[in-house]
């Protein structure tokens, strides 16, 4: 089936630095990937839509600043997480979904765990 | 806004079969029903999805609502490996966004 390939799948960086995290999808071409977050014994949260060629759709009360999407090629989306503070540490997750339509099933990256120190 | 209610926890014992219910009231005609899982410190994966017949694959079954308002996630013979959080996510039509909800921690008893 799809894969979707996260990486780094674990980084520590030092407060204030900027951490880049890679998005691919190994076998098919998409269009539109995605990007969430997840704390701790919590779920998922949606935090942008990272459109090939054009510019990302954040979610309300996400920081486009904070954390810039670029999604240059079909199969390539990156999350910047700029000037990185302790309370940005956390599992970021990315996904695509290989065809368009509420049907289409979605796979997800491994994910990347943020410790910033 | 996820819109589907599940339980926050469940609990089965190996080998038994587990349903997992989840409520979508407001679900609309054109909506799916998917269901994803996440095991600890990994994406989710899919598990299941439909939209008025019941449908089963490998992993489960699912049992939808003749009114849709709800389905249950069927796993005909849990393992310990089905130990998860598992997530019921509408598929709004026109959107490719999936909105996860607090989804259904299911622990399995050896």
């Amino acid at each position: 089936g799809a894969v979707v390939s996260q990486h780094p799948s674990r980084v520590i960086c030092k407060s204030g630095t900027s951490v880049k995290i890679e998005c691919r999808s190994l076998d098919f071409q998409a269009t539109t990937m995605f990007w969430y977050r997840q704390f701790p014994k919590q779920s998922l949260m949606l935090m942008a839509t990272s459109n090939e060629g054009s510019k990302a759709t954040y979610e309300q009360g996400v920081e486009k600043d904070k954390f810039l999407i670029n999604h240059a090629s079909l199969t390539l989306s990156t999350l910047t997480v700029t000037s990185a503070h302790p309370e940005d540490s956390s599992f970021y997750i990315c996904s695509a979904r290989d065809q368009g339509g509420p049907s289409a099933e979605a796979f997800f990256g491994q994910g990347t765990r943020l410790t910033v120190v | 806004d996820a819109k589907t209610t599940q339980p926050n926890s469940m609990e089965s014992n190996e080998e038994e079969p587990v349903h997992l219910p989840c409520n979508h009231s407001t679900i609309s005609g054109t909506d799916y029903i998917h269901w994803y899982r996440q095991l600890p410190s990994q994406g989710p994966e899919y598990v299941i999805h439909g939209l008025t017949s019941n449908v089963n694959n490998r992993m489960a079954s699912l049992a939808i609502a003749e009114d849709r308002k709800s389905s249950t996630l069927i796993l005909h013979r849990a393992t310990l490996r089905d130990a998860a959080v598992y997530y019921c996510i509408r598929g709004r039509r026109g959107a490719q966004k999936l909105v996860f909800g607090q989804g259904t921690r299911l622990t399995i008893n050896p």
